[in-house]
């Protein structure tokens, strides 16, 4: 079965703790995304990859962090800096930008911090 | 900076007519564009694309019309079943550097029975 795993499906949290979301795909695709997806708004950009080893911020990185030490693999970290963490977050591949190539989404985490 | 804006965030039809969903787009530069289908709670399913030396594509009950003049995207879906009740929403590329694709908020469709 071909696709993108994100783990685990919801997460609780207290404020002030770090947390890290689990984004996998054995598409073989190059480029990896992390959204945040709030209520009644469109898919926000975190961060993404092209490659193994960058990454480049989108356009809400602050509190956040990421890295990208293998090709299926793409962890996004919610720091304590992130002001306002609750949000269904959303992992994405593409075989390239995705300005030319569909994105393929995971199933998304829904993160609740108290 | 691009921005992608949708007509209606609500969009109620009886099963069996045909659904519109529109999305406007701000980029004249934008040459990718794609249609999503989001049900609660789970990720955004891929549904059809156009690039833009098209201006309609055809898949199965649904089709993209492309209108670059007025930068207007729209989704159509024949025979609209339940299950076809979710959110939709368009994405476009940015049309620069970066590549990325800008997503518009969504029309959530609902299909009365």
């Amino acid at each position: 079965d071909g696709g993108i795993t994100q783990s685990p499906k919801y997460l609780f949290r207290k404020e002030g703790q770090n947390v890290t979301l689990s984004c996998e795909q054995n598409l073989n695709h190059d480029a990896m995304y992390w959204y945040r997806q709030d209520p009644g708004q469109g898919l926000r950009l975190i961060y993404y990859s092209q490659i193994v080893n960058d990454f480049q911020k989108g356009d809400i990185a602050e509190g956040y962090s990421v890295s990208r030490e293998k090709k299926e693999s793409f962890p996004l970290t919610v720091t304590s800096a992130q002001k306002n963490p609750t949000a269904f977050y959303l992992c994405a591949s593409s075989r390239g930008l995705a300005g030319a190539y569909e994105q393929y989404f995971g199933p998304g985490t829904r993160l609740t911090v108290t | 900076g691009e921005s992608v804006g949708l007509h209606l965030p609500t969009l109620s039809v009886q099963e069996g007519d045909n659904s519109i969903i529109n999305c406007a787009y701000s980029n004249s530069a934008s040459d990718y564009f794609i249609w999503y289908k989001q049900e609660s709670g789970k990720g955004p399913q891929f549904i059809i694309d156009i690039r833009s030396n098209m201006d309609k594509r055809q898949g199965q009950r649904v089709t993209v019309l492309l209108n670059k003049t007025v930068k207007h995207l729209s989704l159509q879906i024949a025979a609209t079943q339940p299950g076809d009740s979710a959110v939709y929403f368009c994405a476009v590329s940015g049309g620069g550097s970066q590549g990325n694709l800008i997503f518009g908020k969504g029309t959530k469709l609902s299909v009365k029975p």
